[in-house]
């Protein structure tokens, strides 16, 4: 398994800003995925982090808005640029782990508002 | 359109009844997972069914992968308000990235 902590939990944001969420995990891990889950939806890929390349973003995601870092096997950074309402959203990092079932498992969540 | 197709969208039972939150896809899946979400919390992983036809029992919770790998179903047996959540189902079809159904919002009145 995998323990993930995410750092803020929370904020409240004005328009235009950036914030940096971070996410750390308590054992190696290859692959980090970061998330997005609007209020009452499901989850939506944001992109995918991979230590040492370029993160790999999904649709309608692009890097200016969502730059991610991936420093080392334990750690990531998302941050969310010029922030609108829009990016009012819970923010979720994941893991994979390997083995048979390549289990996924997620940190708790930066639930973001942005005024 | 969405890959995983979840239905009901919602469920509100009583304490003690039983209820089936279902997952239907047209691909076939090298596994399904199934995550609880509570409130303020992110999902934790309930299952993962690997095997088509498996059936997998955790207490009261009973999940079952279709035979063709491209279905799967949850049953609570006797629900109780700590099941209260929302039930989402993922499953990763061609490569590593998970794709997550709409999600089934349970709740459990006392």
């Amino acid at each position: 398994s995998a323990v993930i902590s995410q750092k803020p939990s929370r904020d409240i944001c004005q328009r235009g800003t950036s914030l940096t969420i971070q996410c750390q995990v308590d054992s190696q891990v290859t692959m980090m995925f970061w998330y997005r889950q609007q209020p009452g939806q499901s989850l939506t890929l944001i992109a995918t982090a991979n230590q040492g390349s370029e993160a790999t973003y999904e649709s309608g995601f692009v890097i200016d808005k969502f730059p991610i870092s991936r420093p080392n096997l334990t750690f990531s950074t998302l941050t969310v640029s010029n922030m609108s309402p829009e990016d009012s959203s819970i923010y979720l990092c994941s893991v994979r782990t390997g083995g048979l079932t390549d289990t996924q498992y997620f940190g708790p969540g930066t639930r973001l508002t942005v005024l | 359109t969405q890959l995983l197709e979840q239905s009901p969208q919602f469920l509100s039972i009583q304490e003690g009844e039983n209820l089936t939150v279902y997952c239907n896809s047209s691909s076939v899946f090298s596994s399904l997972q199934w995550y609880r979400q509570e409130p303020g919390e992110g999902p934790v992983l309930l299952v993962t069914v690997v095997t088509g036809g498996e059936v997998k029992k955790l207490k009261r919770l009973t999940f079952q992968f279709g035979d063709a790998r491209k279905d799967s179903s949850l049953h609570i047996t006797a629900a109780q308000p700590g099941d209260t959540g929302l039930y989402l189902c993922a499953g990763a079809p061609n490569d590593y990235k998970l794709s997550f159904g709409a999600g089934t919002t349970v709740t459990v009145r006392a």
